[in-house]
């Protein structure tokens, strides 16, 4: 089955910890994105990439890092330098950037703060 | 700055009956706009995009109008049942933005019981 892979579900994270949150997908999608979710707000975009080796700020960037070594790969870290970590990511892929194009999404991770 | 609003943010009905949710948004510069389904704790499925050049879209039971002028589009679900229940999201992807980012409501919370 194709589709994107989120993990783990929930996550927790220490008081100046760094944590990665998992994204793969199998569709062979050349853009990827990621999105955080907060109770009573949309999605608000993080970062996104539309190749191997590229990505680019979103609007909501201070306190995330990602990488894109691979095309079916796109892990977010949230750093300690996120005060305000708690909420619901999610992470989607596209075919390629443009206005026509859906984006497919995975099933989410939930990061708490202990 | 575009937002997207939508009203209203609960709706419980019973079975059987037709609905409407609606999305308003600030600018009618767009590409297209596309209506999402979440259901609690996942990812979002698309349900239904619409190009700015056409005015609605229909899948099954859904049927989706985009007046752009006005900054407005209609999600309408008929017949609904209680596997509609979930929180049915609106996004907009803006000429301002780069042709990749999408702009989220903040989402209608359905309930539709037996």
């Amino acid at each position: 089955d194709g589709g994107i892979t989120q993990s783990p579900k929930y996550l927790f994270r220490k008081e100046g910890q760094n944590v990665t949150l998992s994204c793969e997908q199998n569709l062979n999608h050349d853009a990827m994105y990621w999105y955080r979710q907060d109770p009573g707000q949309g999605l608000r975009l993080i970062y996104y990439s539309q190749i191997v080796n590229d990505f680019q700020k979103g609007d909501i960037a201070e306190g995330y890092s990602v990488s894109r070594e691979k095309k079916e790969s796109f892990p977010l870290t949230v750093t300690s330098a996120q005060k305000n970590p708690t909420a619901f990511y999610l992470c989607a892929s596209s075919i390629g950037l443009g206005p026509s194009e859906t984006q497919y999404f995975g099933p989410g991770t939930r990061l708490l703060v202990l | 700055k575009q937002e997207v609003t939508q009203i209203p943010a609960a709706l419980s009905v019973p079975e059987g009956e037709n609905l409407v949710l609606n999305c308003s948004f600030t600018d009618s510069a767009i590409y297209n706009l596309q209506w999402f389904r979440q259901d609690p704790g996942k990812g979002l499925t698309s349900l239904l995009l619409i190009q700015s050049s056409q005015r609605e879209q229909t899948s099954g039971r859904l049927n989706a109008s985009l007046d752009k002028s006005s900054g407005r589009s209609t999600l309408y679900i008929a017949a609904s049942q209680p596997g509609d229940s979930a929180t049915y999201l609106c996004a907009v992807s803006p000429f301002s933005y780069n042709t990749d980012k999408l702009i989220f409501g903040t989402g209608t919370r359905l309930q539709v019981f037996p």
